[in-house]
């Protein structure tokens, strides 16, 4: 079955750039999205189709996606941030998530 | 208001069987595909089923194909997962999902499905 792995956690000081790798075989071919999710709190939309930010979601989110690598980019990250980040492609009709990345932002 | 509720969830022994609820509303729900995930305790996100908006079309996680089912009824707006055969591991908040352009653009607050003897 298709996985897709990130690292287990990140830190970033505020106001610095703190970037999530996603990895999976041949993700580049496939789209990747992104979602956050707050202790407590349902998770929401981020990023989709590899670099695409739904309504709502601040400029300092981006992301790209090429060859075996998504990359979820927070510029100027802020305190608010500071979350759990899954990245989710689909794989043959099923979907796939990745593990989670924790952001803390210290 | 765009809103989706989950329901049914609560404490079932090995090999029970349990059945959840979304309610949707605020939207045109027979115009979209839906979606559970859950989430066991303190791990991450595990995508689970999907329909598409006339019920036609399924897929499900290796996880729990042949043990879960997941329908809807569109006059009542409402989305479902029966769950049989339910296992430990199948312990974990549940969560149902708007698809849109195959991601998941909105979520409910989830429901607790807790499999305990």
């Amino acid at each position: 079955s298709y996985e897709l792995t990130q690292p287990p956690s990140v830190s970033v000081s505020p106001g610095q750039t703190a970037s999530i790798t996603c990895s999976g075989d041949k993700l580049g071919d496939k789209y990747a999205c992104w979602y956050q999710q707050k202790p407590g709190q349902s998770p929401v939309l981020v990023i989709y189709q590899d670099n695409k930010r739904p309504s709502g979601i601040p400029e300092r989110f981006s992301g790209s996606n090429s060859g075996n690598t998504a990359t979820l980019t927070i510029s100027g990250t802020q305190a608010m941030d500071e979350a759990d980040y899954y990245c989710q492609a689909w794989d043959s009709g099923l979907g796939v998530f990745g593990g989670g990345t924790k952001l803390t932002v210290l | 208001e765009v809103q989706l509720v989950e329901s049914g969830g609560g404490l079932v022994q090995p090999g029970g069987s349990l059945r959840l609820s979304c309610a949707a509303s605020g939207f045109t729900f027979s115009s979209h595909w839906m979606h559970w995930v859950r989430q066991a305790p303190g791990k991450g996100l595990v995508w689970v089923s999907r329909i598409n908006g006339d019920g036609s079309s399924t897929s499900d996680a290796d996880s729990v194909k042949g043990r879960f089912t997941i329908s809807r009824d569109n006059a009542k707006n409402t989305l479902y997962l029966q769950m049989n055969s339910l296992r430990v591991e199948d312990t974990a908040v549940y969560y149902c999902a708007r698809g849109h352009n195959d991601v998941f653009d909105m979520w409910g607050q989830g429901t607790m499905v807790t499999v305990s003897s």
